[in-house]
């Protein structure tokens, strides 16, 4: 069974923090994905990473930056943390054509 | 305009019913398609593709309509449990960039 675990289900910053959102998969995929999901707006991608150290920007990149190091870690970076980024946020892995997500942290910066 | 559009509903329908959900897709060169399940909280997970000659796994029924684009989930004998979010998926063929529909809700009640 995939297994794709998130460091947090809930996290309340303040405006202007540094977060990291860690993603972890058992699963040895390659391809990882970070997504936000708010309400009428559905899943956006923010980033994916198709390799260990590879990385390219999806559709919302602006303010976020991620890490690979290693294969099975995916980490996600608010630089500097705004209230436009309460979201709840999606880590997913992918095996041929299909996701298997994480359990979502719900991110609060106030 | 947005890549995937669903009718968020709810959807709100007897046990034993059956129910029919529509998404639309804008992008002729979409070329994979999928139906994901978001329960309440949780995360997504794949329900099943959709393939061109339509496909059925148990209940479900999924059809794809090329020349109008748009792809289309039936619930045949609803069930309590069928109760969740559903989440239009298309994909243009490369399966690192997916786009997500905002959802369609569906409860089902005794």
């Amino acid at each position: 069974d995939v297994k794709v675990t998130q460091s947090s289900r809930y996290l309340v910053k303040r405006t202007g923090e540094k977060v990291f959102l860690e993603c972890v998969q058992d699963m040895d995929h390659e391809n990882m994905f970070w997504y936000r999901q708010d309400p009428g707006l559905g899943l956006r991608l923010i980033y994916f990473s198709y390799d260990v150290k590879m990385k390219e920007k999806g559709d919302i990149p602006e303010g976020y930056s991620v890490s690979r190091e290693k294969k099975e870690r995916f980490s996600l970076i608010l630089e500097s943390a705004s209230t436009n980024q309460t979201s709840m946020y999606l880590c997913a892995s992918r095996n041929n054509y299909e996701q298997y997500f994480g359990p979502g942290t719900r991110l609060t910066v106030t | 305009r947005k890549e995937v559009e669903q009718d968020p509903g709810p959807f709100n329908v007897p046990e034993g019913a059956t129910v029919a959900f529509n998404c639309t897709y804008s992008n002729s060169a979409s070329q994979s398609f999928f139906w994901y399940r978001q329960d309440c909280r949780k995360e997504p997970k794949l329900l099943m593709s959709v393939y061109s000659s339509g496909n059925e796994d148990g209940r479900f029924t999924a059809q794809l309509n090329r020349a109008s684009q748009y792809i289309s989930l039936l619930i045949r004998d609803s069930k309590l449990s069928d109760s969740a979010t559903y989440l239009c998926v298309v994909n243009r063929g490369n399966f690192n960039k997916f786009y997500f529909g905002s959802g369609t809700k569906l409860n089902v009640k005794p």
